[in-house]
């Protein structure tokens, strides 16, 4: 069956230091995978956007790296701040006509 | 100052009521969107529009119905018949339809239905 995995289990890391969340699927072929972030009781907000053809993308302190033959994604936050925490959502793209949603991995800054 | 906005904030319902969620976005995208968001779940499509007057079934519109009069409304009725409404619902838009034409989503602030 077709899955979307983040690490359901939240990621706590100290001030300063860099986070890396995990995207993990099987049986998609994904043209594109996006990032979002969500705060409690609020929408999510796009990110960044990756296509299949590129390796890596990066946008001031965040990168997000994109592996098909590992069915992966790894986003990365440097220098994370307190304003960092936050739920972290992937999204597939599979040139359909819906964007498929992991379920989010919560991240928490500590000053 | 464009956006997509959704009312109300909190809504509660009644066993047996239909209620109806408000979308409205002034960004001049044609493709809307409502999502449902649960606990520990990924976000999953209700209902998607790519046009004014058209509508399409997502993964799990039992027990919902929306309309597309205008571009900038997009409207979703949960009825009587969706027994488990209790729920985060999200409100989307982009310039084409996503997955289509590589559209990033704009979502809404989202309305939380709660059952009394």
């Amino acid at each position: 069956s077709q899955k979307i995995e983040q690490n359901s289990e939240a990621l706590n890391i100290q001030e300063g230091k860099t986070a890396t969340l995990t995207c993990n699927y099987t049986n998609y072929s994904p043209a594109y995978l996006q990032w979002y972030r969500q705060d409690p009781g609020r929408g999510p907000v796009f990110l960044l956007l990756i296509r299949e053809n590129e390796k890596e993308k990066r946008k001031e302190r965040l990168k997000v790296t994109f592996d098909t033959t590992l069915k992966q994604s790894l986003f990365h936050i440097t220098a994370s701040q307190p304003a960092d925490s936050a739920t972290y959502l992937c999204a597939l793209d599979t040139g359909g006509f819906k964007t498929i949603f992991g379920a989010g991995t919560r991240l928490f800054v500590k000053a | 100052d464009g956006g997509i906005t959704q009312s109300p904030k909190y809504l509660f319902r009644k066993e047996g009521q239909n209620v109806t969620l408000s979308c409205e976005q002034n960004l001049n995208h044609d493709a809307m969107y409502w999502y449902r968001q649960d606990p520990g779940q990924g976000l999953r499509l209700i209902y998607y529009s790519q046009i004014v007057n058209d509508f399409q079934k997502g993964d799990i519109a039992e027990g919902y119905s929306v309309s597309r009069e205008k571009k900038e409304s997009f409207p979703l009725t949960v009825t009587s018949a969706q027994k488990n409404p209790t729920a985060f619902y999200l409100c989307a838009s982009s310039m084409g339809l996503a997955g289509l034409t590589q559209e990033t989503q704009y979502f809404g602030p989202g309305t939380r239905l709660l059952v009394l």
